[in-house]
């Protein structure tokens, strides 16, 4: 099993419609990065939690480190926002980011 | 201002010939990192350096691939005797050490290079 577990694997929303992305983790962690990658680009971090809530313009990000789950919200969705949605964490023990398998998400105008 | 660098960004390689690829990080930028995104997956670690000390080389998959930041600013990773099993993008991401040296979680990535061994 991996240690980091993401949800759906691929979505598919209509603009304007509300987006949720799930990533839950099974070691301890020290931090959570919710990271966009556009299709030939490089990699974007969004959020760096380790706790509670994060919001960026209609970006929201929680993690609950009791349950060893993070979710990623797009709020009022666009189709600049199709991408791949990659969460990571840093393990508590370790020097080096750990990644899940990444959210493929296409908004359609 | 400049962030991480990364060339080149597309590589064509016979299987069997050595490549080397270079990644230029945020100047002042300490902790280096390099890791292997296979298509449709997520990026995995391959190695971490600490200024030009190479301190994790555990994800590196094979003794065909070596890197390098002999001066701990640029990088270079080198794959020798290139697979087809090689072929993915190639990521490099840079941070800074937060004081005493350890390690600053948030990492500014490269572009990436796309390797293709045909």
């Amino acid at each position: 099993k991996n240690e980091v577990e993401q949800s759906p694997q691929n979505l598919t929303a209509q603009e304007g419609e509300f987006i949720t992305i799930n990533c839950s983790y099974s070691v301890g962690i020290s931090a959570l990065h919710w990271l966009q990658q556009h299709p030939g680009g490089g990699i974007v971090s969004l959020f760096m939690l380790s706790s509670g809530k994060k919001k960026h313009g209609r970006l929201i990000a929680t993690i609950n480190i009791q349950e060893k789950h993070s979710s990623l919200h797009i709020t009022a969705s666009h189709p600049r926002d199709s991408a791949v949605y990659i969460c990571a964490v840093w393990q508590a023990a370790g020097n080096k980011l750990t990644f899940g398998g990444g959210t493929r998400v296409l908004v359609k105008p | 201002g400049a962030g991480v660098s990364q060339s080149p960004r597309y590589k064509v390689a016979k299987r069997g010939q050595d490549v080397a690829l270079r990644c230029d990080p945020i100047s002042g930028h300490v902790s280096l990192f390099w890791y292997q995104q296979a298509l449709g997956q997520g990026p995995e670690f391959l190695t971490y350096f600490q200024n030009e000390a190479q301190l994790d080389k555990s994800g590196l998959p094979s003794d065909r691939f070596f890197a390098e930041r002999p001066e701990g600013s640029v990088s270079t990773l080198k794959i020798q005797r290139t697979q087809q099993e090689d072929s993915a993008v190639y990521l490099c991401a840079s941070s800074l050490a937060l004081a005493g040296a350890t390690i600053s979680y948030e990492q500014y990535f490269g572009p990436g290079t796309r390797l293709t061994v045909t």
